[in-house]
């Protein structure tokens, strides 16, 4: 079974710009997270979409959104990039069940460099 | 406020000794806990949890966490460490909002050296 996969790995932006982020979870599940990882502020929850809603929002400004697909695939756009956006964005996945329980499943992240 | 806790940025530990990487929380009602592992350029890994039942849980590559009701602790445990166990490990806790929505909180992990 593929895991959680998160395009692009890597990515060099310069403020002000935006950017797009992908993830497809694993084949099956229906919920997907998606957390800011810094060496500061450790990992903090962004959002979480289960069947195309919003069920759950962290505590970020209005720049950071996101949305899930039909197919479960979910993207986030971050406008108006600032330097402290950079940052390994993660994206995880779990199953409804295992959602309630908290136990993800995470991809190995997209690395934002803001310039 | 609830919060949860990992009061050693790092850890040293020698190969074949055993490990502790500590976690304390503090929520409302009964926790939900967990430990995950981060290694280089990778995401995080889901290692055990602690729902209900018995305090001593097993996890994955012989990792156990001893959950502490009255101490709020969830310490990580390894009776003999290896080398590739270094790595930064997350300690988290699952928390419900006003709306019941549910969220992890996570610590602000622990980075693991095991030396050879």
């Amino acid at each position: 079974k593929a895991g959680v996969t998160q395009t692009p790995r890597y990515l060099i932006k310069t403020r002000g710009q935006q950017v797009t982020l992908s993830c497809s979870p694993i084949s099956g599940h229906r919920s997907v997270s998606w957390y800011q990882q810094t060496p500061g502020q450790g990992l903090q929850f962004l959002f979480e979409y289960f069947s195309e809603t919003q069920r759950n929002k962290g505590n970020f400004p209005g720049r950071f959104s996101g949305r899930q697909f039909s197919n479960s695939r979910s993207e986030m756009n971050v406008s108006t990039l600032e330097l402290g956006d950079s940052a390994l964005y993660l994206c995880a996945s779990s199953s409804g069940t295992a959602a309630i329980a908290g136990e993800l499943f995470f991809g190995e992240g997209s690395r934002l460099t803001v310039l | 406020a609830q919060s949860v806790a990992q009061p050693e940025d790092q850890v040293n530990v020698a190969e074949g000794n055993p490990l502790t990487v500590k976690c304390t929380y503090s929520v409302s009602g009964n926790p939900y806990l967990f430990w995950y592992v981060q290694y280089p350029n990778r995401g995080l890994q889901f290692l055990l949890k602690y729902i209900t039942g018995d305090n001593l849980v097993k996890g994955s590559y012989g990792f156990e966490a001893e959950f502490n009701k009255s101490q709020t602790s969830f310490h990580l445990k390894k009776p003999s460490a290896l080398v590739s166990d270094s790595a930064l490990y997350f300690c988290a806790v699952r928390v419900a909002n006003a709306g019941n929505n549910r969220k992890l909180i996570w610590g602000l992990g622990t980075s693991l050296a095991v030396n050879p």
